[in-house]
């Protein structure tokens, strides 16, 4: 089955710094990668996602990047605010009901 | 965007009892739903898949007989935790995915179960 690696674990950045979070996948017939914020306490929200015919995609300070070739996919996040502290999920999947595998999250930590 | 709820948002049973989870998909349909434990500052442990109309598919590890799995339609799916211990307490959070055919999944925001 698909194996999704996520690091780092834990990231701490100044506000106004990037933050990169990197994901590798194992199976190469996944092509859906999306990216889940979770606040303490609260539901994973879809920030964005990626399919594997596009190589970038960008939504205001969000952006995420997938290498096929490689397996790897990643998500950077520019001019980070202390609102945007809390851990991130990348996921691999086939797509349709195909269940998807999250990696293990990382918790981000802004300090103002 | 698509809402998904969990009912109840926190529960606090004895040893013993059995604790009913609902997940509903209030504005589309979901012929899939998932359920998924997590655990403190951990990341999310798929439990099982549900389809409507069907048995669940239990992930290797997961009781099926202690988490059981209802899915009687496209917008309601159950899970009950069977003579619980102190040991399922735990997050729980269930997912929907819209049966028109994107692949986003759609989280409930959780049920805290804590057994004493």
């Amino acid at each position: 089955g698909e194996n999704v690696e996520q690091h780092p674990s834990t990231l701490s950045v100044q506000e106004g710094d990037s933050a990169v979070i990197k994901c590798t996948y194992s199976d190469s017939a996944s092509n859906y990668f999306p990216w889940y914020k979770q606040e303490l306490g609260k539901r994973p929200q879809l920030i964005i996602d990626i399919r594997s015919n596009v190589g970038e995609k960008k939504d205001q300070r969000i952006a995420v990047t997938l290498n096929k070739t490689a397996k790897h996919f990643s998500l950077h996040i520019t001019e980070t605010q202390p609102e945007d502290s809390a851990v991130y999920f990348c996921a691999a999947s086939m797509g349709g009901s195909y269940i998807p595998t999250f990696g293990r999250g990382t918790s981000l930590i802004v300090h103002p | 965007g698509a809402v998904v709820s969990q009912h109840p948002s926190r529960v606090i049973c004895k040893s013993g009892t059995s604790v009913k989870i609902e997940c509903r998909s209030l504005d589309f349909q979901a012929t899939t739903m998932f359920w998924y434990r997590q655990f403190p500052k951990k990341s999310l442990m798929l439990m099982a898949t549900s389809n409507e109309g069907s048995k669940a598919t239990y992930e290797q590890g997961v009781e099926k007989d202690k988490f059981l799995i209802n899915h009687a339609s496209l917008t309601l799916s159950t899970l009950t935790v069977t003579s619980a211990h102190p040991e399922d307490s735990s997050f729980y959070i269930c997912s929907a995915v819209r049966t028109s055919g994107r692949d986003e999944q759609f989280f409930g925001p959780g049920t805290r179960l804590t057994v004493l």
